[in-house]
């Protein structure tokens, strides 16, 4: 059973550019949420969602922002990138409806200079 | 979500159980217990949960007290490859009524380090 794939692992922009992250979760998950990890300020969330609607969304400028596809697959952009924004980004999928935890990807490593 | 204490750190040696405590003093009657953890620059990686009862399944134990302030995981014996972040969280699941919507909040969690 595939396990919850972000893409790309590593990334280099510079500030001003915008990004976007792409997480598909694992087959039969309907959640997926989003995280955000530095050294200072651990991890954090993001947002959620389950079937395409966002239900919640962390203390984070409106700079980021994500979207989930009908076939549960989620993006997340950030534009106009500030150095602040360099960190760990991982992506969570779950069941939803009945309670088997989070299951983590790899996370996608942001670099911005 | 109500807050958890964990110690920052904690060594245990190969072989041995190795026991994470966490206090939850302000724990509601519907939320749950979660653990996780995090070996270095992996993603976290879902233990254990429960919400009264002691829970066991292949990777731990969860004894969580009477009065639920409080909870311990186990790991029965520890190996090198146990080292990591541990968290310990609290929430309602998000299929229950008045269920978290926001995600996992983690604190700082334990460092555990199994020594050879």
């Amino acid at each position: 059973k595939a396990g919850v794939t972000q893409t790309p692992r590593y990334l280099i922009k510079t500030r001003g550019q915008q990004v976007t992250l792409s997480c598909s979760p694992i087959s039969g998950h309907r959640s997926v949420s989003w995280y955000q990890q530095t050294p200072g300020q651990g991890l954090q969330f993001l947002f959620e969602y389950f079937s395409e609607t966002q239900r919640n969304k962390g203390n984070f400028p409106g700079r980021f922002s994500g979207r989930q596809f009908s076939n549960s697959r989620s993006e997340m952009n950030v534009s106009t990138l500030e150095l602040g924004d360099s960190a760990l980004y991982l992506c969570a999928s779950s069941l939803f409806d009945r309670e088997r935890g989070y299951t983590f990807g790899s996370g996608t490593r942001l670099t911005v200079v | 979500d109500a807050k958890t204490t964990q110690p920052p750190s904690m060594d245990c040696a190969e072989g041995r159980a190795a026991n994470l405590p966490c206090n939850h003093s302000t724990i509601s009657g519907n939320e749950y217990v979660y653990w996780y953890r995090q070996i270095h620059s992996q993603g976290p990686q879902y233990i254990i949960h429960g919400l009264k009862n002691n829970e066991t399944n292949e990777m731990a134990s969860l004894i969580i007290t009477e009065d639920r302030k409080s909870s311990t995981l186990i790991l029965p014996h520890a190996t090198l490859r146990d080292t990591a972040v541990y968290y310990c969280i609290v929430r309602v699941p998000p299929f229950m009524a008045g269920g978290g919507a926001d995600g996992l909040t983690f604190g700082k969690g334990t460092h555990l380090i199994i020594q050879p």
